[in-house]
């Protein structure tokens, strides 16, 4: 059973550059959610996606997107990078939608930083 | 709104030792409680939840007990070895369905 991955593992970008990540869910996962988590901190919500569309969202701009594709896998993308966004974004995979239901299963994540 | 509180690391002990991790909780109504771990270079774990007042969570030899009265959901294990170094997060999830992390606290288990 593969587990949840992401790419790429790092990235460094410019201010005001546009960036996508992916993510592969675990099999048979069919909810992924992304999180944003600054550094000494802990992970933040960013939205949810479940069966290709958006399924809750957290207090993120609209300039973090994202999309499912058919066979679940995701991307994040994100517009108008700030440095503030320098961040580790991570990918968690579950079966069930509801959060308080369900194991997510989280990706190693993906270092993006923004100068 | 909710919010998560846990105490700050990083947290040095011997192996063997006894350990804690503090974490209390805001929220409306009877929250969803989590522990998650997250080792170097890896993803985050779910270590052990519990989902009502009084349950208690274990798993690998940690346990935390939710706790209404004083909104709080410790972790403790009892004798803690090298290989549990890592950063452990508490969390919860509310009646809007959106978890929420504390800001995790570091562990180092000292041979």
């Amino acid at each position: 059973e593969t587990g949840v991955t992401q790419s790429p593992t790092h990235l460094i970008k410019t201010r005001g550059q546009q960036v996508t990540l992916r993510c592969s869910s675990q099999s048979g996962h069919n909810t992924v959610s992304w999180y944003q988590q600054a550094l000494g901190q802990g992970p933040q919500f960013i939205f949810q996606y479940y069966r290709e569309e958006e399924n809750g969202r957290g207090n993120f701009p609209p300039r973090f997107s994202g999309l499912q594709f058919p066979n679940y896998s995701s991307e994040l993308n994100v517009n108008a990078l700030e440095l503030d966004d320098s961040a580790l974004y991570l990918c968690a995979s579950s079966l069930f939608v509801t959060a308080a239901q369900n194991e997510q299963f989280f990706g190693p994540g993906t270092r993006l930083t923004v100068l | 709104g909710n919010s998560v509180t846990q105490m700050e690391g990083p947290v040095t002990l011997s192996e063997e030792a006894f350990l804690t991790i503090n974490c209390t909780y805001t929220a409306t109504g009877y929250p969803s409680l989590f522990w998650y771990v997250q080792y170097p270079g890896e993803g985050l774990q779910l270590l052990l939840k519990a989902t009502k007042a009084d349950d208690k969570g274990s798993n690998k030899g940690f346990e935390a007990t939710y706790r209404k009265e004083t909104t709080s959901f410790h972790l403790e294990k009892g004798s803690v070895q090298v290989s549990d170094s890592a950063v452990y997060f508490c969390a919860l999830v509310g009646r809007d369905d959106k978890i929420i992390f504390g800001k995790g606290t570091r562990l180092h288990i000292l041979p």
